[in-house]
């Protein structure tokens, strides 16, 4: 089982909406990742928090709004999304710089 | 610009043979390497990691091996389960990096019973 605690698996929303996805980690780790999913793509970056400060934003959408309350929580609020912003959002943490990362489920978002 | 990529997206594989998985990379200051496996529905899974000092690393079942004269890497499961059907991605980081870790385009390993 992860380690990594995301909420919530699915969500539905439509474009007007405002969602939140939620990740939660208690390893310790001070780094924390958001990756997006197409299917049958691999994993892409798009934000890094380290030591609960922004480090890497990967030109990401400001529609895509990251927070990061505490060392163990990680947010991802979502605003005027596109239909093509629907796919799988993979929260992450490590313990070093380049270190191993553990990813949790995923949260699977579809825009209508 | 750098990239990690794989040359075969599915791979068939009768139970109990052993597969192979290839990953090349094109970035000559990586120096750490990952492999991960991803099963339907869920989220990438640790599976062996090797930095660049290292040539061969083993693990249960699995040894990751790197040519980092033809930046090349492969992942070998002996004996494959069923339960190894999934896809598998390579990924790649450096120091100058940090904390980016550039995944490959992922190859789907079928296991036939």
């Amino acid at each position: 089982d992860t380690e990594v605690t995301q909420t919530p698996k699915h969500l539905v929303m439509g474009m007007t909406n405002k969602k939140s996805l939620k990740c939660e980690q208690h390893m310790g780790h001070r780094a924390m990742y958001w990756y997006k999913q197409k299917a049958k793509k691999p994993p892409e970056l798009m934000f890094v928090y380290s030591y609960e400060k922004l480090s890497i934003n990967e030109s990401v959408p400001s529609r895509f709004s990251p927070e990061c309350p505490n060392s163990s929580l990680l947010n991802l609020h979502l605003h005027a999304l596109q239909p093509e912003d629907s796919a799988l959002y993979l929260c992450a943490s490590s313990q070093e710089r380049t270190g191993e990362l553990f990813f949790g489920e995923g949260s699977r978002l579809t825009v209508l | 610009g750098e990239s990690v990529g794989l040359h075969l997206p599915t791979l068939s594989v009768q139970e109990g043979d052993n597969s192979i998985i290839n990953c090349a990379y094109s970035n000559s200051a990586s120096d750490y390497f990952i492999w991960y496996k991803q099963e339907s529905g869920k989220g990438p899974q640790f599976i062996i990691d090797i930095r660049s000092n290292m040539d061969k690393r083993q693990g249960q079942r699995v040894t990751v091996l790197l040519n980092k004269t033809v930046k090349h890497l492969s992942l070998q499961i002996a004996a494959t389960q069923p339960g190894d059907s999934a896809v598998y991605f390579c990924a790649e980081t450096s120091k100058a990096a940090g904390n980016k870790l550039t995944f490959g385009g992922g190859t789907r390993v079928l296991v036939k019973p």
